[in-house]
């Protein structure tokens, strides 16, 4: 079967870091992902990992070990601009993307 | 701005009507993925096309259809709308249903309402 888990909310405080993780069960894996959605918008791109380890984007760095089927979003310099739903999503080998229910993460002040 | 364009914005239906989404895909993308997000959810795949046929399938039933149009834009069809069908509805578009290092960019989704 297919099955992504990521914690359903999240609290932080602004300037903290905040890490998320996702763990997946999947049959087939072509990469994962890590999208940012506000309330009513589409899912905004801001990583893909496809071999283990961390990449790193600005504030946003996202960590993959494949054999232990695990990931992390890590975000630092928390603004309140980053509250949002983050949604980790593994791409199978015919390009589908399957979604976690998202972690909806609020930044207070 | 992902250059990925669907519409309506907003859409509101009665129970066993028929509704037709439209996506128009960024320029050179020539896969177009369909989603559906309940609210509190994450996007579920409903189906996607690649050059104009249905290439994946996810565990929606028939009243679902698609049609990829030879400029890469896509239709998404549902037949005998149910309540349980109210939800944003999502097009991703990328060049290549597998090719590595391809992102998906989203539209900005169409909220159906069933009443």
């Amino acid at each position: 079967g297919q099955n992504i888990d990521q914690p359903t909310e999240m609290t932080a405080t602004e300037g903290a870091i905040v890490q998320i993780n996702c763990t997946y069960q999947t049959s087939g894996f072509n990469g994962l992902f890590w999208y940012q959605q506000h309330a009513g918008e589409a899912p905004t791109f801001l990583s893909y990992n496809v071999l283990d380890g961390l990449e790193e984007k600005g504030r946003f760095s996202s960590f993959l070990s494949r054999s232990k089927g695990y990931s992390y979003l890590l975000l630092k310099e928390l603004q309140m601009k980053d509250s949002a739903s983050y949604l980790c999503a593994v791409r199978d080998t015919r390009g589908k993307l399957i979604f976690g229910q998202g972690t909806e993460l609020s930044v207070k002040p | 701005e992902t250059g990925v364009t669907q519409s309506p914005t907003h859409l509101i239906k009665t129970r066993g009507q028929q509704v037709t989404l439209r996506c128009s895909s960024q320029s050179g993308h020539n896969t177009v993925s369909w989603y559906q997000q309940a609210l509190g959810q994450g996007p579920q795949f409903i189906f996607q096309y690649y050059r104009e046929e249905e290439n994946g399938r996810g565990n929606f039933p028939p009243r679902f259809s698609g049609l990829q149009f030879p400029n890469y834009s896509s239709e998404l069809n549902v037949n005998a709308l149910e309540l349980d069908d109210s939800a944003l509805y999502l097009c991703a578009s990328s060049l290549g249903a597998a090719i590595l290092n391809t992102e998906a960019f989203f539209g900005q989704g169409t909220r159906l309402t069933v009443v």
